[in-house]
């Protein structure tokens, strides 16, 4: 079974302080994970994903295999920043169930 | 270019009753997701379809909840005999093939009265 765990319901911090959404994932194969994001009033959308080691927005997620996370980190948060952040993992063998977290919600204080 | 859509918006019906929910996928797009979301949860997986054909239809939750995608564009998502419980946003995603970006449509906010 594959299983998404975002332990941080709602996370709150200063604007300029760095942020890190975590998330562990259970899967028994190689994982595809990916992070999106909802922004007030707008629909899910892609933020990033884990083979493109890209950063976007100022944003970055590094899978650790041992530890089996994926959390996303940004060094100085914005106010823009501020929106729902779901985890998500595809899995792979021929079956392409998609599992996302529970989400946490990301407050930027001005 | 035109994104996803999802029809109607809002659904109001009484338990017992059919419902359907329609997903217009981005042109070209063979890969469409069906999700549906409860307050405060993540969208949880119901049906993947590549093409015409449900690939991974495991988490539909029982016997009432059906889709079918007959021409590999348009999706369509059908409730039997509705129930409380079935009230949720309905998601529905497209993207260009498998382990892409999925690109979401507003949803379908059912309430089972």
């Amino acid at each position: 079974a594959q299983r998404v765990t975002q332990p941080e319901k709602l996370l709150s911090v200063f604007k300029g302080a760095p942020v890190e959404l975590k998330c562990n994932y259970s899967y028994s194969g190689s994982p595809e994970l990916f992070w999106y994001v909802q922004y007030s009033r707008q629909r899910l959308q892609l933020l990033l994903r884990h083979i493109s080691r890209e950063s976007i927005k100022g944003f970055t997620a590094d899978l650790n295999k041992g530890e089996t996370s994926f959390h996303l980190k940004k060094p100085f948060a914005q106010e823009e920043d501020s929106a729902m952040y779901y985890c998500a993992l595809y899995g792979s063998g021929g079956y392409q169930k998609v599992t996302f977290g529970t989400g946490t919600k990301l407050q930027v204080i001005p | 270019g035109a994104g996803v859509s999802q029809t109607p918006s809002n659904k109001v019906t009484e338990k017992g009753k059919y419902v359907e929910l329609r997903c217009d996928p981005i042109s070209g797009h063979t890969a469409l997701y069906w999700y549906r979301q409860s307050l405060g949860q993540g969208p949880e997986f119901l049906i993947y379809f590549q093409g015409t054909g449900a690939a991974d239809d495991s988490g539909l939750p029982n016997d009432r909840f059906f889709a079918v995608r007959p021409e590999g564009s348009v999706s369509t998502l059908k409730i039997q005999r509705t129930e409380r419980g079935d009230s949720a946003v309905y998601l529905c995603a497209s993207s260009n093939r498998p382990y892409n970006e999925q690109f979401f449509g507003p949803g379908t906010r059912l309430t089972v009265l």
